[in-house]
């Protein structure tokens, strides 16, 4: 099946600062990525969607100034969580699509978030 | 508001024996439902889906059943292998513009040897 990988898999980061995960698809062309947040014993979270080339749409109640996303090209997105605080430790996961079609996502390992 | 829900944190079954994993949801506009695997330090695997036109899909050991009046799907796999233990998550998917996947909040499948 179709891969994707995440980078970094852990990070611990200081209050305040930002932090960067990367999310790429190794053997396929994503014209669709998604980004998710899965908080201890809850569902996974659909934070945003972004189609390659063009803006994030974020869900309602997702800061798009504090998680800034970049698809910058049909095999990589990025996540940058902006002056991070206690409460966005989570884990973060992307997952990828080829056709833009929901049901064909691939899912990365996820990244662990732990602000202090 | 949770829309797909899954109620049982974990269950244990006897390796050979049949698993069962139940799923509710709340949304009659879902139109796919698909299961989803995950191991440790993995991220979630594709395993199968049932469209909402229909009642029973299977593949393999898994089979998906969906009852639309009750809002309720179930998979089952038969016979259960220690390999199949892991986290077991329900998702269900609306199309058309601004689907998205909803999740359930998973289940520990546990198969004893």
């Amino acid at each position: 099946g179709a891969v994707v990988s995440q980078h970094p898999s852990r990070v611990i980061c200081k209050s305040g600062t930002s932090v960067k995960i990367e999310c790429r698809s190794l053997d396929f062309q994503a014209t669709t990525m998604f980004w998710y947040r899965q908080f201890p014993k809850k569902s996974l979270m659909l934070m945003a969607t972004s189609n390659e080339g063009s803006k994030a749409t974020y869900e309602q109640g997702v800061e798009k100034d504090k998680f800034l996303i970049n698809h910058a090209s049909l095999t990589l997105s990025t996540l940058t969580v902006t002056s991070a605080h206690p409460e966005d430790s989570s884990f973060y996961i992307c997952s990828a699509t080829a056709g833009g079609r929901q049901e064909t996502q691939y899912f990365g390992p996820g990244t662990r978030l732990l602000v202090l | 508001d949770q829309q797909v829900k899954q109620n049982s944190p974990s269950l244990s079954v006897q390796e050979g024996r049949i698993s069962i994993l139940n799923c509710d949801y709340t949304n009659s506009m879902f139109d796919y439902f698909l299961w989803y695997k995950k191991y440790p330090a993995e991220g979630p695997t594709f395993l199968i889906s049932i469209s909402s036109i229909k009642d029973k899909n299977e593949d393999g050991r898994f089979t998906v059943f969906l009852n639309k009046s009750a809002k309720h799907l179930s998979l089952h796999i038969v016979p259960s292998q220690p390999g199949d233990s892991a986290v077991y998550f329900c998702a269900a998917l609306t199309t058309g513009a601004n689907s998205k996947l909803t999740f359930g909040k998973g289940i520990t499948l546990s198969v004893r040897p």
